[in-house]
């Protein structure tokens, strides 16, 4: 993996249903990764800092895991809601932490 | 506690004309300052980034050029515009180290016509 690649690029689901989707990323040289939640008209928000293999975080509903010797992390949605609507960043942390580089993100739509 | 600020949020400029987006931030020093753009239906692309006064990196080739005078002060500059230009720009900054999140600017919608 050479870039940060997000899938799948869109989703639908309905409200209550639970969900998941992936970002991969470069695992040699990699320091950290953040996931970013992204509304319409707004500008992106910080959801998860990730820096440890194997760690899991917690926010509410919202989760994520991470696997750096892999190079992936997963982020996952229980019960989604509409109001969970939004794309979903994930970023990748390289050249000594200053180089921040977004995947192309995962739309979510949940249909109440 | 800190704010970042960016400006002008939209502008309509015609093509081959010259382009100034400006962004500062307030409440901490030394900070690191990107400059991002969402084109119509794609991700977040990293155009520019820089850890320090007159500290310019680059990421991608273009028509786009930033600089960096003052430590809170990034600015993204363009020649001539191209319509491949238009998108949506976006200032951030963050502290040094792993840890810190990235904190981003209102935005700005650029239509090239």
């Amino acid at each position: 993996i050479l870039n940060v690649e997000q899938s799948p690029q869109s989703l639908h689901v309905q409200e209550g249903d639970s969900t998941n989707f992936t970002c991969s990323f470069p695992s040699s040289n990699f320091y950290a990764l953040h996931w970013y939640r992204w509304e319409t008209a707004k500008s992106p928000e910080a959801l998860f800092v990730m820096t440890l293999n194997g760690d899991e975080k917690k926010k509410g509903r919202i989760s994520a895991t991470l696997n750096t010797k892999e190079g992936y992390s997963y982020l996952y949605i229980k019960g989604s809601q509409p109001e969970d609507s939004a794309t979903y960043l994930c970023a990748s942390y390289s050249g000594g932490y200053q180089k921040v580089t977004f995947g192309i993100g995962t739309k979510l739509q949940v249909i109440p | 506690s800190q704010t970042i600020h960016q400006w002008p949020a939209t502008l309509v400029q015609p093509v081959g004309s010259p382009l100034s987006l400006e962004c500062t931030v307030e409440g901490t020093s030394n900070p690191n300052l990107y400059w991002y753009r969402q084109a119509a239906g794609r991700g977040l692309q990293l155009l520019f980034y820089s850890v320090g006064i007159g500290q310019i990196s680059s990421e991608v080739p273009q028509n786009l050029s930033a600089s960096r005078p003052q430590d809170r002060q990034f600015i993204l500059s363009s020649k001539k515009l191209l319509l491949s230009d238009s998108g949506f720009y976006l200032c951030a900054w963050r502290r040094q180290g792993r840890l810190h999140t990235i904190y981003f600017g209102e935005g700005s919608w650029l239509t090239v016509v």
